[in-house]
């Protein structure tokens, strides 16, 4: 199967400063791609959708100004978590697919662990 | 709305022994349905889907669901369970661009 690389495996950052994550679709141009959280012995929940080249479009509840996501090449999206706090530690997920619908097997990174001090 | 439940938060097995894990969905139209694994600290892996065609799906790993339409069901089975199934399994159903996760089921293997 294709490769979705996401980069840092895990963060530790301070307070008020703000982290990015990194997406890569490795071996395939990514049309879209899926930006998840998940809460400790939770489920993932849909953050936001990107398509290249275009605004993200964010799940209700997610703020925007909080989340920003940038998806400005078939290979790369990211989403910065900007002014983090500790409620925004998490398990930040990202998935790929080469199209828009979800017929097409979409392909998730390994995962990037925040903790927000 | 769609929505995916998954009744057993966990789940132990013997080694070796058979493997179900349910899924109930709903959705207002005919479904993709998905399950996927996670190891921990890890992504999740597809392990099986169906679209359409026959309700019996044969995944990876030797795991197999089958797509229940009246009990709006998809549950996942493998015969036998090795220990390197432990993990958590999810479920999901899609329609459009989005998928919906149920809540998990975190498998334990016994030797």
């Amino acid at each position: 199967g294709a490769v979705v690389s996401q980069h840092p495996s895990w963060v530790i950052c301070k307070s008020g400063t703000s982290v990015k994550i990194e997406c890569r679709s490795l071996d395939f141009q990514a049309t879209t791609m899926f930006w998840y959280r998940q809460f400790p012995k939770q489920s993932l929940m849909l953050m936001a959708t990107s398509n290249e080249g275009s605004k993200a479009t964010y799940e209700q509840g997610v703020e925007k100004d909080k989340f920003l996501i940038n998806h400005a090449s078939l290979t790369l999206s990211t989403l910065t978590v900007t002014s983090a706090h500790p409620e925004d530690s998490s398990f930040y997920i990202c998935s790929a697919t080469s199209t828009g619908t979800v017929n097409t097997e979409a392909f998730f990174g390994q995962g990037t662990r925040l903790t927000v001090v | 709305a769609q929505s995916v439940t998954q009744p057993d938060i966990h789940i132990t097995v013997s080694e070796g022994a058979s493997l179900e894990l349910r899924c109930n969905y709903s959705y207002g139209a005919t479904p993709y349905l998905f399950w996927y694994v996670q190891s921990p600290g890890q992504g999740l892996q597809l392990l099986l889907k169906y679209f359409s065609g026959d309700t019996l799906v044969q995944g990876i790993k030797g795991f197999e669901a089958e797509f229940k339409r009246s009990q709006s069901s998809f549950n996942l089975r493998k015969p036998s369970v090795h220990w390197s199934d432990a993990a958590e399994y999810f479920c999901a159903v899609g329609g459009g661009n989005k998928l919906v996760f149920g809540a998990g089921t975190i498998l334990r293997v016994k030797s």
